[in-house]
């Protein structure tokens, strides 16, 4: 059964600081890995989606990694703004098996 | 284009009352998934749907909850006699058909307070 964890659970930094989040997965045998952001009370916005072929995807500040091999992905966050306060929640979609797996996402508070 | 639309946003109910939530995919998607979210908690997956069949259900509870997505019209998620215990947020998602390697799309979630 795929598990997956995020680390830290919860990080604060004040705004400018570049920082990373980590994810990671128990089976490596996985279609695709997205990032997602999450607001408060609100839904989920699609940030990245990395084939399990590819090593890494860039969109703006931000890059996401993925060692499959070890199951791991990363989340780069480039020149951090309060508006980037969010849960930032990491899924992978499993080769065998028909959902997305989701770990309990990384808290971010970004401070002027 | 728009995207996953889910209706209602917030529904209040009584316990033992029904619950029905429904999901119409971004247009030229077929595949539809349910996801619950308790509060302080991840998403976690209850079922997979594609027009008139259920694909994956092993995440939805075996009493109370069903879920359908006919040939025409929305995908719904039904709860029957309510409890407090179903209070949570509800998202749907969907992608496009063919294998599963194409991105997941979500809406803003249904949700779901039992008073």
């Amino acid at each position: 059964k795929q598990e997956v964890t995020q680390i830290p659970a919860a990080l604060s930094v004040p705004e400018g600081e570049n920082l990373v989040l980590n994810c990671s997965f128990t089976d490596s045998a996985i279609y695709n890995l997205q990032w997602f952001r999450q607001d408060p009370g609100k839904g989920l916005t699609s940030l990245l989606l990395i084939q399990s072929s590819q090593r890494e995807q860039t969109s703006g500040r931000l890059n996401a990694s993925l060692d499959k091999s070890s199951g791991r992905s990363t989340l780069y966050i480039a020149a951090s703004q309060p508006g980037d306060s969010a849960t930032y929640l990491c899924a992978v979609y499993n080769n065998a098996g028909n959902m997305l797996t989701f770990g309990g996402g990384t808290r971010l508070m970004v401070k002027p | 284009n728009a995207g996953v639309m889910q209706n209602p946003r917030h529904l209040v109910r009584r316990r033992g009352q029904e619950a029905r939530l429904r999901c119409s995919p971004m247009k030229g998607h077929s595949h539809v998934y349910w996801y619950r979210q308790l509060p302080e908690e991840g998403l976690k997956f209850m079922v997979y749907l594609q027009k008139e069949n259920i694909i994956d259900e092993s995440g939805m509870p075996k009493e109370r909850f069903s879920a359908e997505f006919p040939k025409e019209g929305p995908s719904i998620l039904r709860i029957q006699q309510v409890v407090r215990g179903d209070s949570a947020a509800y998202f749907c998602a969907s992608s496009q058909p063919g294998t599963p390697t194409g991105e997941l799309f979500f809406g803003e979630g249904s949700r779901l307070t039992v008073l």
